[in-house]
C-alpha cells in the first residue's frame, strides 16, 4: 500500500520560501510520475506541478515561476519549494501520485494522496 | 489559462440519479483531455473515481460512471446515497497542465 506524507512548517512569513516535503512508501519515486496541489481552505484544487519519473517537470503557469520541484531518491521524498510567498498562498497543500507507466500504458492514476498539509503564510 | 467549468452545485434524491459536468473554455472536452473526477468530503484529501474519462479505481462505486456527453466530460451517478453527498471536482490535461473545476456541491435530500 502506498503512503504518502507531507512535512513541513505550517507558518511562512510573507516573501519567504515555502518548503514542503512529501515522503513516500510502498513505491519507488523514479518509478512514477508525482504532483503537488494545493487548496484554500473552503476552495477549490489548484494543480501547482509535477515531477515525472525521469525527473522531468511540468508547472502551471499561474504560479508564475514561483514553484519548483525535487526529488530526493535515495530519501524516497519529492519536495515543493514556493518563493515569495504572499497571503494569497495561505492553503492546504497535498501531494500525490500521478500516474506510473511502462511498455503496457499508464497506471496507478492519482490513487495515492497525502493527507494534506496547512500553510499558513502570515506575519 | 484555461477555465474548466462545472455546476456549483446540484441536488439528488436518495436512490436517483444526477450528472454532473466539466466544461472547458478551449472547447470540446475530449477523452484526450484525460478527464478525472474527484470526491472530496469536508476535512478529507480529496480521492479519485474516475480518470481517463471513464476508467474506475477498484474502490470507485458502481453507481459512479464517467463519460463524454454534449462536448463536456460527465460524471453520473445513478441511485444517490446519502454518503455521496460531497464536493465533486473535475480535472482536465490542457496544453501539459491540469486544471481543476471549480467543483460541484452535490446534496443528497
Amino acid at each position: 500500500q502506498v503512503q504518502l506524507q507531507e512535512s513541513g512548517p505550517g507558518l511562512v512569513k510573507p516573501s519567504e520560501t515555502l518548503s514542503l516535503t512529501c515522503t513516500v512508501s510502498g513505491a519507488a519515486i523514479d518509478r512514477y510520475f508525482w504532483t503537488w496541489i494545493r487548496q484554500i481552505p473552503g476552495k477549490g484544487l489548484e494543480w501547482i506541478g509535477r515531477i515525472d519519473d525521469k525527473g522531468g517537470l511540468s508547472y502551471n503557469p499561474s504560479l508564475k515561476s514561483r514553484a519548483i520541484i525535487s526529488r530526493d531518491t535515495p530519501k524516497n521524498q519529492f519536495s515543493l519549494n514556493l518563493i515569495s510567498v504572499t497571503a494569497a498562498d495561505t492553503a492546504i497543500y497535498y501531494c500525490a501520485r500521478d500516474k506510473g507507466c511502462g511498455s503496457g500504458g499508464c497506471s496507478n492514476q492519482y490513487d495515492s494522496w497525502g493527507q494534506g498539509t496547512l500553510v499558513t503564510v502570515s506575519s | 489559462q484555461a477555465v474548466v467549468t462545472q455546476e456549483p452545485s446540484l441536488t439528488v434524491s436518495p436512490g436517483g440519479t444526477v450528472t454532473l459536468t466539466c466544461g472547458s473554455s478551449t472547447g470540446v472536452v475530449t477523452s484526450g483531455q484525460w478527464p478525472y473526477w474527484f470526491q472530496q468530503k469536508p476535512g478529507q484529501a480529496p480521492r479519485t473515481l474516475i480518470f481517463d474519462t471513464s476508467k474506475k479505481h477498484s474502490w470507485t462505486p458502481t453507481r459512479f460512471s464517467g463519460s463524454l456527453i454534449g462536448g463536456k466530460a460527465a460524471l453520473t451517478l445513478s441511485g444517490a446515497q446519502p454518503e455521496d453527498e460531497a464536493e465533486y471536482f473535475c480535472m482536465l490535461h490542457i496544453s501539459d497542465v491540469r486544471v481543476f473545476g471549480g467543483g460541484t456541491k452535490v446534496t443528497v435530500l
